[in-house]
């Protein structure tokens, strides 16, 4: 079955701090994606990557930046966490070549203090 | 742009009653219709998925029928269960980019 990995699961930081979130996928699909949860607003894209060493801005990128250096390997990154990026930030990766469904991490849960 | 409506932000059933849940969209292009199920603290899981029109899709007791004249993906159930009890995203794929679209999510809550 296909496997998408997330590390860390939970992590506390503070406000200003850096935060990197990391993303493993073993199912050789090109695209990934990074979204985040919140109550009332499902699932929002913040960045995506269609191939290795590019990533494109999603609907809600502000604040974020996103590293992909492999096919296997997506980052997002609070280069300055603020208390609004609170949240569950999910990754996933699809296969261009069908209905694009996408297979989903276990998430991560972010709490900014 | 593309869009995704789910109107219903919590159902509320007893257990044997059935299921509908409603899902309509907007998009100019040709698409496929998800439905993803995520159970608490647990990723989302794809449920059911179609691109077919009037064509009845099922999986784990689920069914939804694509109706693109009137763009709605509804899901249901003949008699809802315990276990039934999560939060349900319905999403549209446009294949020229790649991306999903999701609606705002119905969390389904079941009671004995």
């Amino acid at each position: 079955e296909a496997a998408v990995t997330q590390s860390p699961r939970s992590k506390v930081a503070v406000t200003g701090g850096k935060v990197t979130l990391s993303c493993h996928q073993t199912n050789n699909h090109d695209y990934m994606y990074w979204y985040r949860q919140d109550t009332g607003h499902g699932l929002r894209l913040i960045h995506y990557s269609y191939v290795a060493d590019s990533t494109e801005k999603g609907d809600i990128p502000d604040g974020y930046k996103a590293s992909r250096p492999s096919q296997e390997n997506f980052s997002l990154i609070l280069e300055l966490a603020s208390l609004s990026q609170t949240a569950v930030y999910f990754c996933a990766s699809s296969d261009p070549g069908g209905s694009y469904e996408q297979y989903f991490g276990p998430g991560t849960r972010l709490t900014v203090l | 742009g593309d869009s995704v409506t789910q109107t219903e932000g919590l159902v509320t059933l007893t257990e044997g009653l059935p299921v509908m849940l409603n899902c309509t969209y907007q998009t100019a292009y040709s698409t496929f219709l998800f439905w993803y199920v995520q159970h608490l603290n647990e990723a989302p899981k794809l449920l059911l998925k179609s691109s077919t029109d009037n064509k009845r899709t099922e999986h784990q007791g689920f069914h939804a029928t694509l109706h693109k004249s009137s763009s709605s993906f509804h899901l249901q159930k003949s008699s809802a269960q315990l276990s039934d009890s999560a939060l349900y995203y319905c999403a549209l794929s446009v294949q020229v980019v790649g991306q999903l679209t999701f609606g705002s999510g119905t969390r389904l809550q079941v009671y004995a």
